[in-house]
């Protein structure tokens, strides 16, 4: 157990709904970070989130959006959503920037039909 | 930032050293080399990293070779649940993931 946790683990939902995945860090991380993984791909990173504020964008598409609260929990919102999202979504913390190793939740499965 | 470059997969006998190379010829001084793994579908853990001296935990062993353009994680006796895919990356040590690339990794293949 790393101490993340992402709810839900499974998500089906069909074309174009909206929908909410929610991630809490270790308890002390600061940083929380959103990544994406297509089926037989790589993790791709979506953006990172640092005690409340934005901190740097990848690749993720302007129908998704994110936000880490004053718990510092977060919550990645997927919008206008199409079959091509279907993935795995994990969320990482850190404690910080620095030389740290990132500990990863055991990700939310997003099914679009 | 350094990419990397590692085998697509490999195979191990099980109780036999699995040597898993990874290669980041551009890599900085300032950046250091982790390992991560993914076992099936789940989320990745961490293993080990290191700046330029050898590692080693109750995991596995890192080894990074003098110029620091190579290294090699070693996990010295191989089990089944060790199958998994492996993520060699690397990161400044200042910096945080955002712009870490993690790749396709080696996909290790523990043999009975």
């Amino acid at each position: 157990d790393s101490g993340v946790t992402q709810t839900p683990k499974h998500l089906i939902t069909a074309t174009g709904q909206r929908v909410t995945l929610r991630c809490s860090p270790r308890s002390g991380d600061l940083s929380v970070y959103w990544y994406q993984q297509s089926l037989d791909q790589g993790l791709q990173f979506l953006i990172q989130y640092y005690n409340g504020e934005e901190r740097a964008k990848g690749n993720i598409l302007e129908r998704f959006s994110a936000q880490q609260f004053p718990d510092l929990h977060s919550e990645l919102n997927l919008s206008s959503l199409e079959l091509g999202d279907s993935a795995l979504y994990f969320c990482a913390s850190s404690v910080g920037q620095t030389n740290t190793e990132a500990f990863f939740g055991q990700g939310t499965r997003l099914t679009v039909v | 930032d350094a990419k990397t470059t590692q085998p697509p997969s490999m195979d191990c006998a099980e109780g036999r050293a699995a040597n898993l190379p990874c290669n980041h010829s551009t890599i900085s001084g300032n950046e250091y080399v982790y390992w991560y793994r993914q076992i099936h579908s789940q989320g990745p853990q961490y293993i080990i990293h290191g700046l330029k001296n050898n590692e080693t935990n109750e995991m596995a062993s890192l080894i990074i070779t003098e110029d620091r353009k190579s290294s090699t994680l070693i996990l010295p006796h191989a089990t089944l649940r060790d199958t998994a895919v492996y993520y060699c990356i690397v990161r400044p040590y200042s910096g945080g993931y955002q712009k870490v690339t993690f790749g396709t990794g080696t996909k290790l293949q523990v043999i009975p």
